[in-house]
Order: C-alpha cells, then sequence, then structure tokens
C-alpha cells in the first residue's frame, strides 16, 4: 500500500505570495491533518479534515486554510506569504475518525522557504 | 494554554544502555497521549495511551501513562544505533474542537 505523498516536496516563494500544497493520504484513509515543523516552535498542529469537513483546528491565523476533496486528498493554502511561514509542512493521515487522537501516518513533507 | 514538556532535551548514550523519556503536560480537557519517533523527515507513530497505569509494549520500547501527576515516560532498553531519533511526544485535547499539542522533543543520539 503506498504510504501518505506530498507534493511539492520543494518549494520557494517570496513574501506577499501565496502558495498551495497537496496531500494524498493512504488509500482508505478519510482524515487528513496538517502540520508545521520549525526548529524554533517544534510541530504545530494546524488543521484535521474527515469526510471533506474541517473537524479539529490548531491557533494558526486566517492566512492558513485547508480543504478536502471527496477522494480524501487534500490541499493547505497559506496566502500573503510572510518570513516566518518559512518551514516544513507536513500532513498525516488516518483511519480514524479523529486521526489526531489516533495513530496517524505522515508523509515525507513540503519545505516551504519564503524570501 | 495548553503546554507539553519533554526532558531531557538531549541524550548521548551507549548502545546497550537503556533510556526513559519524560513526557509531562497542563492540557484542558485530556484525550489521548501519543509518542512519535522522528529520524529524518516523516514521524512515525509509536504508542497511543489514554488510561493511567496500563503499559503499552512495543519490542524494546515501552510506556506508561499517570493521568494523576500528568506525566508519560517512553523506556527504551538495550538501545541500538537504529534508535537514535528525535522522540515526539504529543497530547489531544479539547471538547468538541480537538487539538494536538507536540512537546519540542528528545533528541535520543546512540554510540556504538
Amino acid at each position: 500500500k503506498a504510504g501518505v505523498t506530498q507534493t511539492p516536496r520543494y518549494l520557494i516563494k517570496t513574501r506577499g505570495q501565496q502558495v498551495t500544497l497537496s496531500c494524498s493520504p493512504i488509500s482508505g484513509h478519510r482524515s487528513v491533518s496538517w502540520y508545521q515543523q520549525t526548529p524554533g516552535q517544534g510541530l504545530q498542529f494546524l488543521f484535521e479534515y474527515f469526510s471533506e469537513t474541517q473537524r479539529n483546528k490548531g491557533n494558526f491565523p486566517g492566512r492558513f486554510s485547508g480543504r478536502q476533496f471527496s477522494n480524501s486528498r487534500s490541499e493547505m493554502n497559506v496566502s500573503t506569504l510572510e518570513l516566518g511561514d518559512s518551514a516544513l509542512y507536513l500532513c498525516a493521515s488516518s483511519l480514524h475518525t479523529s486521526g489526531i487522537l489516533n495513530e496517524q501516518f505522515f508523509g515525507p513533507g513540503t519545505r516551504l522557504t519564503v524570501l | 494554554e495548553d503546554k507539553v514538556v519533554q526532558s531531557p532535551l538531549s541524550l548521548v548514550v551507549h548502545e546497550g544502555d537503556t533510556v526513559t523519556l519524560n513526557c509531562s503536560y497542563e492540557v484542558t480537557n485530556f484525550r489521548s497521549l501519543l509518542w512519535y519517533k522522528q529520524e529524518k523527515k516523516a514521524p512515525t507513530f509509536l504508542f497511543m495511551l489514554t488510561s493511567s497505569g496500563i503499559e503499552k509494549k512495543s519490542g524494546r520500547l515501552s510506556s506508561i501513562l499517570d493521568k494523576k501527576e500528568l506525566f508519560s515516560i517512553l523506556n527504551i532498553t538495550a538501545t541500538q544505533t537504529g534508535d537514535s531519533a528525535v522522540y515526539l511526544c504529543a497530547v489531544a485535547s479539547g471538547g468538541s474542537n480537538y487539538k494536538l499539542t507536540f512537546g519540542k522533543g528528545t533528541l535520543l543520539t546512540v554510540n556504538p
């Protein structure tokens, strides 16, 4: 069974631009969560989707948004990029309704650099 | 604000040693505590704990939760170089809106 895939793997943007990251979960998984990892703040929870609905949300500004499609693939969008948005963005999928409470499988991440 | 604190932040041991990693937390409406191992990029799941006093075990790794004292430990016996990684503790909490709060991790280095 294929693992969680994320595209692109690396991305360079400039301040003020917007970016869309994509995540394809493991086949059969309907829960997808997104995380931001930086050296200073560590791993932080962004949001979780299940069956195309945002179920849970972390403490991030509205510039960070996401959606999930009927095939469970998910996208994350960051608008008006700031230098501090430079990070590794990880997505994870789970068989469980609330994946963040249970076992999740992480993708390799997208490394975003904002110049 | 929910907090998860891991200690030590880093640890260097020799192969064969036993290590204990600590995770303490202060959250509102605790749901579960999870341990992950992060070697290069993607964390991999180790354990999920929801009940106090019940040890979870997988090979040389084991973990236990104390909900009264608000902490968990992760033990690794007979360490191997392949155990070198960052070990992350995360706590799921909340009512209708769950969230996951991670600790900063413990960097474990196992030398041959």
